[in-house]
């Protein structure tokens, strides 16, 4: 069964902190994603990437920066938080074939005070 | 960009009954459309999802129907149980959903009376 694994569940952060979410995935998956998920808005894509050092902006990237320098772990960047950031933040992988499903990790709730 | 919306955001119906969730998008050239499943405090799940070359698909008590024309698809639960109350995500994606990730609906609460 595919595993992604995101590094926090819960996340306290104060407006303006740096703050890295952690993701990894265990099957060799080409592809990861970034959304955030909001009540009323479903999921927004953030950032997604299709190799190692490769990334591509997604419908909502302002704000966030990504890496991916192993190919199991791709990592959100949040550089100088604001309180309109806190959210749920969804992490996926999938293969690099067409008609491949994502799969999910059980997310990171952030809140930034 | 592609744009997805999802109707209706709430569906309640009674246990066995059947349910339907509807989706339209707009971009034409997308042409895969997954089904996701989201319990409370839960990952999102894909339940089922097809391909634009196929009208509709069926996985048991869930169907998926696709209107290329209409740039429409829906989802079909039948026989209506407690453990489907959840919430139900539409989505598309150009590319097969690979290296371009999918655009999703807001969302369908879905509640099973009893």
């Amino acid at each position: 069964d595919v595993k992604v694994t995101q590094s926090s569940r819960y996340l306290v952060k104060r407006t303006g902190e740096k703050v890295f979410l952690e993701c990894v995935q265990d099957m060799d998956h080409e592809n990861m994603f970034w959304y955030r998920q909001d009540p009323g808005l479903g999921l927004r894509l953030i950032y997604f990437s299709y190799d190692v050092k490769m990334k591509e902006k997604g419908d909502i990237p302002e704000g966030y920066s990504v890496s991916r320098e192993k190919k199991e772990r791709f990592s959100l960047i949040l550089e100088s938080t604001s309180t309109n950031q806190t959210s749920m933040y969804l992490c996926a992988s999938s293969l690099g074939d067409t008609y491949q499903p994502q799969h999910f990790g059980d997310g990171t709730r952030l809140s930034i005070l | 960009g592609e744009n997805v919306e999802q109707h209706p955001s709430t569906l309640s119906v009674q246990e066995g009954d059947s349910a339907v969730i509807k989706c339209t998008y707009s971009d034409s050239a997308s042409n895969y459309f997954p089904w996701y499943k989201q319990e409370l405090g839960k990952r999102p799940q894909l339940i089922i999802d097809i391909r634009s070359n196929v009208g509709e698909k069926k996985d048991q008590r869930i169907a998926v129907t696709l209107n290329k024309t209409a740039k429409h698809f829906s989802l079909h639960i039948t026989e209506t149980q407690p453990e489907d109350s959840a919430v139900y995500f539409c989505a598309a994606s150009y590319s097969g959903g690979g290296a371009d990730g999918l655009t999703f609906g807001k969302g369908t609460h879905l509640i099973i009376q009893p």
